[in-house]
C-alpha cells in the first residue's frame, strides 16, 4: 500500500549543481502535483499536472522544470540549484477534482 | 491576492483540554476548503468541506465552514500527545476543471503536553 513514494528522502548539492527529484504514485490518479514547504511560509505550489501529458506552472516554478513521464510519475527538476532552493519537498497526487490531494513523505533538500 | 489565515500559530495545551483551530480565506472562486495534519513527514488528509453549515466529525476531531464568513474551525476534543502536529488549512479553488489548486495556510503547531 505505498501511495506517493519520493526519492531520495534526502540530499546535499552544491550551488550549481543538478537534479531530479522522483515521484510516484500507485493509486491511479490522474492529477499530479510539487510542492516546497518552507519555515514559517506553508506549502507553495511548484507545478502542477492535471492528467498525463500535461504540465502547468504553479506559484514559485522558477528555477524548477517538470516532466509527467507517466500516469505513475511526475519528477521536478533543478539544472542549477541555488541556496533559496533549499527547502523540503513534497509530491502530491489526486483522483478527481472532489478528492483531497494525497501526499508523500517529502525529499529534503540541502544546497551549499 | 488570494490568501489563507490561520490562528493561532502555535498552541500548547493539556491532555484532555479541548482546543479550537482557525481558518479564514479571501479567495476567487472558491471551492473547498480541506485540513489536513502533518507530524514529521507527510501532511495527512482529515476533511474537506464543501457546504457551509455542515459539521463533519471523526472521532475526536471536528471541522466546520462558514462560507458567509469565510472561516473554518477544526475542533480536537479530550486532546492526546498522539494529537501534537502541526495542522494545515489549504483552499481549494474552482478553474473549471479537476485541477484546482490548493492554497495553504502556515499551519498551527499544537503541542499536548502529559
Amino acid at each position: 500500500n505505498a501511495g506517493v513514494t519520493q526519492t531520495p528522502k534526502f540530499q546535499v548539492l552544491k550551488t550549481g549543481q543538478s537534479m531530479t527529484l522522483q515521484c510516484a504514485q500507485d493509486m491511479n490518479h490522474n492529477s499530479m502535483y510539487w510542492y516546497r514547504q518552507d519555515p514559517g511560509m506553508g506549502l507553495r505550489l511548484i507545478y502542477y499536472s492535471a492528467s498525463e501529458g500535461t504540465t502547468d506552472k504553479g506559484e514559485v516554478p522558477n528555477g524548477y522544470n517538470v516532466s509527467r513521464l507517466n500516469k505513475r510519475e511526475f519528477s521536478l527538476r533543478l539544472e542549477s540549484a541555488a541556496p533559496s532552493q533549499t527547502s523540503v519537498y513534497f509530491c502530491a497526487s489526486r483522483l478527481t477534482g472532489n478528492q483531497p490531494q494525497h501526499f508523500g513523505d517529502g525529499t529534503r533538500l540541502s544546497i551549499l | 491576492e488570494d490568501k489563507v489565515v490561520q490562528s493561532p500559530l502555535s498552541l500548547v495545551v493539556h491532555e484532555g483540554d479541548t482546543v479550537t483551530l482557525n481558518c479564514s480565506y479571501e479567495v476567487t472562486n472558491f471551492r473547498s476548503l480541506l485540513w489536513y495534519k502533518q507530524e514529521k513527514k507527510a501532511p495527512t488528509f482529515l476533511f474537506m468541506l464543501t457546504s457551509s453549515g455542515i459539521e463533519k466529525k471523526s472521532g475526536r476531531l471536528s471541522s466546520i465552514l462558514d462560507k458567509k464568513e469565510l472561516f473554518s474551525i477544526l475542533n480536537i476534543t479530550a486532546t492526546q500527545t498522539g494529537d501534537s502536529a502541526v495542522y494545515l488549512c489549504a483552499v481549494e479553488m474552482n478553474y473549471g476543471g479537476s485541477q484546482g489548486n490548493l492554497i495553504f495556510g502556515k499551519g498551527t503547531k499544537l503541542s499536548v503536553k502529559p
